[in-house]
């Protein structure tokens, strides 16, 4: 089945120790979504790539950075985790333009020790 | 049961029962709508949208309402089931390539 695959399903980390989370998709969208999801809360968007194009929602600390490398896959990356990067992190697919659904994976949650 | 979204995040509904989600919308350019439906540590998965140009969709068992005037969107859910207890968020789009999520909303099913 064509989907969206989010690895790993967990991940711990240390303060201020690197990580990247990965996205992979077999349905050949165009665009690829971040979204961080912390505890009862919505999922807020990060940043989205329309194929090779980033778009940096105006709110999103430096401390994410996100590469494309292909359609297929897409990286976040946080520089230097804080106790408050401690969430899930789902990453989503869509074809473009307006009015189209989005297609998430299962999610990353990521832990701060 | 019914929820008023952003002021009451939680609703409890007896197994049958017909269930009632609220969300209100921010954005007046925003034209198209999507019911999530979460499941605990889950992606969210999509339930159904809804076009600005429509008032009414369908679904099985789900119907979605939206009344522009007053910015509201609504998820009705019949003969509520068990496996209907997740958290529900609506999600808004304007423009091309975004997709912005409202506040959600817990719906319990008693069985």
């Amino acid at each position: 089945d064509a989907m969206v695959i989010q690895n790993p399903r967990y991940q711990v980390t240390q303060f201020g120790k690197p990580v990247t989370l990965s996205c992979s998709q077999t349905l050949n969208h165009n665009v690829m979504y971040w979204y961080q999801q912390k505890s009862s809360q919505a999922p807020k968007l990060l940043f989205h790539y329309y194929d090779k194009d980033f778009n940096n929602e105006a709110d999103t600390p430096d401390n994410f950075q996100s590469r494309r490398p292909n359609t297929s896959f897409c990286f976040l990356d946080i520089r230097s985790p804080g106790l408050g990067d401690a969430a899930m992190y789902l990453c989503a697919t869509s074809r473009p333009g307006q009015g189209t659904e989005a297609f998430f994976g299962q999610g990353t949650r990521l832990t701060v020790v | 049961g019914e929820s008023v979204g952003l002021h009451l995040p939680t609703l409890s509904v007896q197994e049958g029962d017909n269930s009632i989600i609220n969300c209100a919308y921010s954005n007046s350019a925003s034209d198209y709508f999507i019911w999530y439906k979460q499941e605990s540590g889950k992606g969210p998965q999509f339930i159904i949208d809804i076009r600005s140009n429509m008032d009414k969709r369908q679904g099985q068992r789900v119907t979605v309402l939206l009344n522009k005037t007053v910015k509201h969107l609504s998820l009705q859910i019949a003969a509520t089931q068990p496996g209907d207890s997740a958290v529900y968020f609506c999600a808004e789009n304007h423009g091309a390539n975004n997709l912005f999520f409202g506040t959600g909303t817990r719906l319990t099913v008693i069985p």
